[in-house]
């Protein structure tokens, strides 16, 4: 089954330790992103890969890390979490072949990581 | 710069009447556009999307969207709201930058209630 996973789902932690949360996709897409969700604010862009070793900041890339060694994750970093980062995390794929995707590049969703920081 | 505009955060309908809830989009250059839902506790869903081709497009669930260029505005419809359509639906756009990046934009979200 084509899937994007996240893990954990469920994240409580406290300011200021380090903390990872991995996504995976099975549909060796190239592109993927990570997004917040915050109330009355829709999705915000945090930061999105284009391929492996590329990366790119989005709309709110402060306070977070991501790496993308390879295809299929794009783990996205807290390196020191604060309570503003508490949120409703989405990662996200899409190919970037056009023959696929026509010239939609529609993405494909995670269930979410709900990250509370006290 | 792009923006999506979704002009109502809450939208309530009795079972069985119309649903519309409307996006207006501001791009530069021509758009892809796309509705997506999200239920309580799930993630997002594709229901629909417009690249250019028909203007009028047809989704999942009998949801269908008109994309207007001349009032730059991709509003969703479905002719009788379902129970199961109570969820948040998110308006999106999409602009390509050279070789595949692109950005995508995401509405506020607008919170359907279908009332029995």
């Amino acid at each position: 089954e084509a899937q994007v996973t996240q893990n954990p789902r469920y994240l409580i932690t406290v300011t200021g330790k380090k903390l990872t949360v991995t996504c995976s996709q099975n549909m060796n897409h190239e592109y993927m992103s990570w997004y917040r969700q915050d109330p009355g604010l829709g999705l915000r862009q945090i930061y999105y890969s284009m391929n492996v070793e590329v990366t790119d900041k989005g709309d709110v890339p402060e306070g977070y890390k991501v790496s993308r060694k390879e295809k299929r994750n794009f783990p996205l970093i807290l390196e020191s979490p604060s309570p503003n980062q508490t949120s409703l995390y989405f990662c996200a794929s899409s190919s970037s072949d056009r023959r696929t995707s026509g010239r939609s590049y529609e993405q494909y969703f995670g269930p979410g990581t709900r990250l509370t920081v006290t | 710069a792009q923006s999506v505009t979704q002009l109502d955060s809450h939208v309530s309908v009795s079972e069985g009447t119309p649903v519309l809830l409307r996006c207006n989009y501001s791009s530069s250059y021509s758009p892809s556009l796309f509705w997506y839902v999200q239920h309580p506790n799930k993630g997002l869903q594709l229901l629909l999307k417009y690249t250019s081709a028909a203007t009028l497009v047809k989704g999942i669930n009998g949801f269908e969207a008109e994309f207007k260029k001349s009032e730059t505005s991709f509003h969703l419809t479905k002719p009788s709201a379902h129970m199961s359509d109570a969820a948040e639906y998110f308006c999106v756009v999409t602009l390509f930058r050279s070789g595949s990046a692109r950005q995508l934009t995401f509405g506020s979200g607008t919170q359907l209630t279908v009332l029995p």
